[in-house]
């Protein structure tokens, strides 16, 4: 069964680095999402991404992170200047189309700790 | 942001009887439910689902109602089985958002004795 993929599983960086999450979304799928789950807290929705362009953007998605489609398979998430604050699980997710059925498939995900 | 809520944090449920989990919604544009597993240490896994158009959905063990006057919806497992111990997280989406992105409750933690 076609799954959603993440790397790495988890990441470990200093407060004021750059990081790059990265997901392998199903492959005829054409929307994709970043999630995250801070621990202790609901999932809550980072972006959503669709034709080559954000589509939709929550508070939390601020200067600081940004997303990329760079090769028609992988779909990024980068921080570029890592906070205390940003240490949780990421989950990315995908969506075949825009039907009414609104499933998004999600990855195992990438838990990120910031030192 | 109180949109989705699940009120109840946990569940115990003795194996082979039903399980209940619900779901409260506020925002009177969510069109389409989902309910979501998930392990520890994997991601959300999908369900069953529901359109705003239904008040039930099935998939066979699994059955999702939908009561939109009372913007609440729950998911009922019978049997449920130890397999099913797991966090269940409901979600929602407004087909009008666009990016049709979920919003999704705290969910609550189901567990199957044998």
């Amino acid at each position: 069964e076609p799954e959603v993929t993440q790397t790495p599983s988890h990441q470990v960086t200093q407060m004021g680095q750059e990081v790059i999450l990265r997901c392998v979304p199903i492959s005829n799928h054409l929307y994709f999402y970043w999630y995250r789950q801070i621990l202790g807290q609901k999932v809550e929705f980072l972006v959503s991404f669709y034709n080559n362009e954000i589509s939709e953007k929550s508070e939390i998605f601020d200067d600081q992170f940004s997303v990329e489609r760079p090769d028609g398979s992988n779909f990024t998430l980068k921080i570029r200047s890592t906070k205390l604050e940003d240490s949780a699980m990421y989950f990315c997710a995908s969506r075949r189309d825009r039907g009414a059925k609104n499933i998004q498939y999600f990855g195992a995900g990438t838990r990120l700790s910031v030192l | 942001d109180q949109q989705v809520k699940q009120n109840s944090p946990s569940l115990s449920v003795q194996e082979g009887r039903i399980s209940i989990l619900n779901c409260d919604y506020t925002n009177s544009m969510f069109d389409y439910f989902l309910w979501y597993k998930k392990y520890p240490a994997e991601g959300p896994t999908f369900l069953i689902s529901i359109s705003s158009i239904k008040d039930k959905n099935e998939d066979g063990r699994f059955t999702v109602f939908l009561n939109k006057s009372a913007k609440h919806l729950s998911l009922h497992i019978v049997p449920s089985q130890p397999g099913d111990s797991a966090v269940y997280f409901c979600a929602a989406s407004a087909r009008n958002n666009a990016g049709n992105m979920l919003t999704f409750g705290g969910g609550t933690r189901l567990m199957v004795k044998p």
